[in-house]
């Protein structure tokens, strides 16, 4: 079965921080990469996306991820967050071409100190 | 407001009762989606539809059912054959019924089984 990792389960920054939040998968074929967010109290909503191309994405809030494919990875980046950016953060994977799946990650809580 | 819908926001059934949950869309999205989230793990897809009156298993079908009879609602009936029904349920839906479509997300329902 396919399988995405997030090995932050939580993550605690001062404003100004960079930030960088791990995802890992399992898949070796074509793969389409998602970055989702849930702020508090609103609903789950997409981040950013990898299909193909410059594997360097870059999505709403200054945030961007880059798809190595070489390591299995979409790492997510934003160079300084700040304390807006409190939510818990979703890696999804959909595993092949054409394919009707999408594997979540467990989710990462970050938490930004004023 | 465009959006999706669930509720209710929390539910409470004894163990051996089928209970079902209500998802409304009104983005006029043609497939819809069901996912269980349990403590330390992703999304998991239960069920999906790409169109009215046509519905696909996910990854964990068993002991739920579902139907599509219009294209703004898709609800999931929890069956007494579903052996760890509590959970956190949320529907989501897509323009398109490929799984590279974004997905938007309802605020989830908490289901608990005594």
């Amino acid at each position: 079965a396919q399988s995405v990792s997030q090995h932050n389960h939580h993550v605690i920054l001062s404003e100004a921080a960079s930030l960088e939040l791990g995802c890992n998968y399992s898949y070796g074929g074509t793969v389409n990469l998602f970055w989702y967010v849930q702020y508090p109290g609103q609903h789950l909503q997409l981040l950013l996306k990898y299909f193909s191309g410059d594997p360097l994405v870059k999505g709403i809030k200054g945030f961007e991820a880059e798809f190595i494919k070489s390591k299995f990875s979409f790492n997510l980046r934003k160079p300084s967050v700040q304390w807006s950016d409190t939510a818990e953060y979703f890696c999804a994977v959909n595993a092949g071409t054409g394919a009707n799946n999408l594997f979540f990650g467990t989710g990462t809580r970050l938490t930004v100190i004023p | 407001d465009g959006g999706i819908t669930q509720s209710p926001k929390y539910l409470f059934r004894k163990e051996g009762q089928n209970v079902t949950l209500s998802c409304e869309q009104n983005l006029n999205h043609d497939a819809m989606y069901w996912y269980r989230q349990d403590p330390g793990q992703g999304l998991r897809l239960i069920y999906y539809s790409q169109i009215v009156n046509d519905f696909q298993k996910g990854d964990i079908a068993e002991g739920y059912s579902v139907s599509r009879e219009k294209k703004e609602s898709f609800p999931l009936t929890v069956t007494s054959a579903q052996k760890n029904p509590t959970a956190f349920y949320l529907c989501a839906s897509s323009t398109g019924g490929s799984f590279t479509d974004t997905q938007y997300f309802g605020p989830g329902t908490r289901l608990t089984v005594l």
